[in-house]
């Protein structure tokens, strides 16, 4: 079945240090993908998301490129901030229209620190 | 902000009791969705529903019903809730310009001794 594959946190970074997290998927057809994030204490809010191969998401200075031939969309950040800190979600959305689910990877925590 | 509100925020109940949470939207969604989220596991899908008294059974459904007599609200029941029921429970919404994004309420941290 489908499914996301997340790198293990925490992810722990100085202020202004470049940000990787690792994400591949598994799925039939043509998945959307997407990123949310999660700060403590709060709902899933929707970082960026990108629809067919090659597309780059970009938001807030993150970016996530769909690469179709690797099955991956790594979320990247050229300068972390203290603000970053947060739970990174990894998710792909397959299946017809009416059907449609979110599948999540596990989150990876990522701290910043000044 | 697409609206969307759950109740209640905290629930502490004990084993063997009925629970039920409620999932309120205000800009007439047909989709809505419930999820838990554990440790490990990410955000795994219970239910959803896909109009008014149109539902269907996520990947860990069981031990849930879910009912929507109305757009506006989407009610989880857990019948006789269990410690393995522990969780943070959230409610979302399908929308975005090509509607094919989730928008999640701020959760239900529900504690079943």
């Amino acid at each position: 079945g489908d499914s996301v594959t997340q790198m293990e946190g925490p992810v722990t970074l100085s202020e202004e240090a470049f940000l990787t997290i690792n994400c591949t998927y598994t799925a039939t057809g043509y998945p959307s993908l997407f990123w949310y994030v999660q700060y403590p204490g709060e709902g899933l809010q929707l970082l960026l998301k990108a629809t067919k191969a090659d597309d780059k998401g970009s938001n807030k200075g993150f970016e996530a490129t769909y690469r179709k031939e690797t099955t991956s969309f790594h979320l990247e950040k050229g300068s972390v901030q203290v603000s970053d800190s947060a739970v990174y979600f990894c998710a792909l959305m397959a299946g017809d229209y009416n059907t449609d689910k979110l599948i999540f990877g596990t989150g990876t925590r990522l701290q910043v620190f000044p | 902000d697409a609206g969307i509100t759950q109740s209640p925020r905290h629930k502490v109940t004990e084993t063997g009791t009925p629970v039920t949470l409620r999932c309120h939207q205000t800009e007439n969604h047909r989709y809505m969705y419930w999820y838990r989220q554990d440790p490990g596991h990410g955000l795994r899908l219970i239910h959803y529903s896909y109009g008014v008294k149109d539902t269907d059974k996520g990947e860990v459904s069981d031990g849930y019903s879910v009912s929507r007599s109305k757009t506006e609200d989407f009610l989880l029941t857990l019948e006789s809730a269990t410690s393995s029921q522990t969780s943070v429970y959230f409610c979302a919404i399908r929308g975005g310009s090509s509607y094919n994004e989730q928008f999640f309420g701020p959760g239900t941290r529900l504690t079943v001794l």
